[in-house]
């Protein structure tokens, strides 16, 4: 069964950093692409980045690119994203979420900035 | 970028009432890529329906989608009460992967 666990949400300052993770099971994690998504409380789903299956491309939305930085290690069968430069628009629930048709997501974990 | 418009915003229908959700992508998509996720208050989005027309595992046959091009369509045939939710429809046949802005499907 396909499974993706994401962790290390949690509350932090405007301008202060997290590091999300999200762990894969259930499939041969080193063969599909990776997403981050989000979603702000109350709002619509937000794309956030993508990676490649080696890492080789990655592609972030404006709102975040030049702060947030998605990571893979697939030996760890684990997805990441360090987020910079916090600011209280990123206030969401991030979601992991496999590239494949169909997609596969996690639960979420959530991300709360907040002075 | 593809954008995606959902139409109505807000539906509001009574149980055993028919629901007709729209998706319109801003050019030509394949529908090989195009999705529908429901989601409840406080939950994930579980997908529901992908390309356009394969219903998700745990989802009962009078949830169905339909359409091509520009124009895609999510019908529940008779609702029941745990229907009543926000509808994504979502394109994920390149990056970035976009979101329509949602239908919430209400109690009238």
């Amino acid at each position: 069964e396909v499974q993706l666990v994401e962790s290390g949400g949690g509350f932090v300052q405007p301008g202060g950093s997290l590091r999300l993770s999200c762990a894969a099971s259930g499939f041969t994690f080193s063969s599909y692409s990776m997403n981050w998504v989000r979603q702000a409380p109350g709002k619509g789903l937000e794309w956030v980045s993508y990676i490649s299956s080696g890492s080789s491309t990655i592609y972030y939305a404006d709102s975040v690119k030049g702060r947030f930085t998605i990571s893979r290690d697939n030996a760890k069968n684990s997805l990441y994203l360090q987020m910079d430069s916090l600011r209280a628009e990123d206030t969401a629930v991030y979601y992991c979420a496999r590239d494949s048709n169909p997609n596969y997501w996690g639960q979420g974990t959530l991300v709360t900035v907040s002075s | 970028e593809i954008v995606l418009t959902q139409s109505p915003g807000t539906l509001s229908l009574s149980p055993g009432e028919r629901a007709t959700l729209s998706c319109r992508a801003s050019q030509s998509v394949s529908s090989s890529y195009l999705a529908w996720y429901q989601q409840k208050p406080g939950q994930a989005p579980r997908l529901l329906i992908y390309a356009a027309s394969s219903r998700a595992t745990g989802f009962p046959d009078r949830f169905s989608g339909s359409g091509s091009g520009t124009d895609f369509t999510l019908t529940i045939s008779r609702l029941e009460p745990e229907d009543f939710a926000v509808y994504y429809c979502q394109y994920y046949g390149r990056s970035p992967w976009t979101f329509g802005q949602g239908t919430k499907v209400e109690i009238k």
